[in-house]
């Protein structure tokens, strides 16, 4: 079975500096996806980005990106130039890329991270 | 971009009593849809699968009986929380996502629900 970890339950950073969040997994696939999610105060899910694990180039999204390491089952998601409206609860998930599954996500328990002004 | 819909957004039920929550893909056809549910500052759980014209497939430790799923169409699917009790009082949250395209997944805004 595969599992997700964040190993940071709270996290803060000061407006435009940059925070790194932490993942792990464990997994035997070697087909799958690594997502970041973002859930803001209104608790709406925001895909923030996504790695395909076939791919040996980290994904990056304007201001975020990722550090995927495959074989260390780390998946870290940077934000630089931190702004208050990234104050959220982070979930790092993954799914086997399977279609017979149907894409089932599997999430870590969440970083919950603020931005000071 | 891909809608998700839920209604309500919010219901207070008595304890006892079924509740309702329907989650609609607005502008796609959803042939899976997952069912979520969040106590605050926790992550998701996966209650169940949904696709559409089949039954429901349930996580472990999940009560089939408690939590009625239906997928009757490609844009509707429905959870029914059958004879509610103060414990059932969580977040609920819909996604749904199109075969061959299982890498994006849509939310929903997601239910609160308070069972008195």
């Amino acid at each position: 079975a595969q599992t997700v970890t964040q190993s940071q339950p709270e996290m803060s950073v000061q407006e435009a500096e940059t925070v790194t969040l932490s993942c792990t997994y464990d997994t035997s696939e070697n087909n799958y996806y690594l997502f970041w999610y973002k859930q803001p105060p209104s608790r709406q899910m925001i895909l923030v980005i996504r790695q395909e694990a076939y791919k040996q180039q980290n994904a990056t999204e304007n201001r975020f990106s990722v550090n995927f390491q495959k074989a260390a089952k780390s998946f870290s998601l940077k934000i630089s130039d931190s702004q208050l409206g990234d104050t959220a609860m982070y979930f790092c998930a993954f799914m086997k890329h399977d279609y017979n599954q149907g894409g089932k996500l599997i999430f870590g328990q969440g970083t919950e991270l603020s931005v000071k002004p | 971009g891909a809608v998700v819909s839920q209604h309500p957004s919010r219901v207070i039920c008595k304890s006892g009593t079924s509740v309702k929550i329907e989650c609609r893909s607005l502008d796609f056809q959803a042939t899976t849809m997952f069912w979520y549910r969040q106590f605050p500052k926790q992550s998701l759980m996966l209650m169940a699968t949904s696709n559409e014209g089949s039954k429901a497939t349930y996580e472990q430790g999940v009560e089939k009986d408690k939590f009625l799923i239906n997928h009757a169409s490609l844009t509707l699917s429905t959870l029914t929380v059958t004879s509610a009790h103060p414990e059932d009082s969580s977040f609920y949250i819909c996604s749904a996502l199109t075969v061959p395209i299982i890498d994006t997944q849509y939310f929903g805004p997601g239910t609160r629900l308070t069972v008195l």
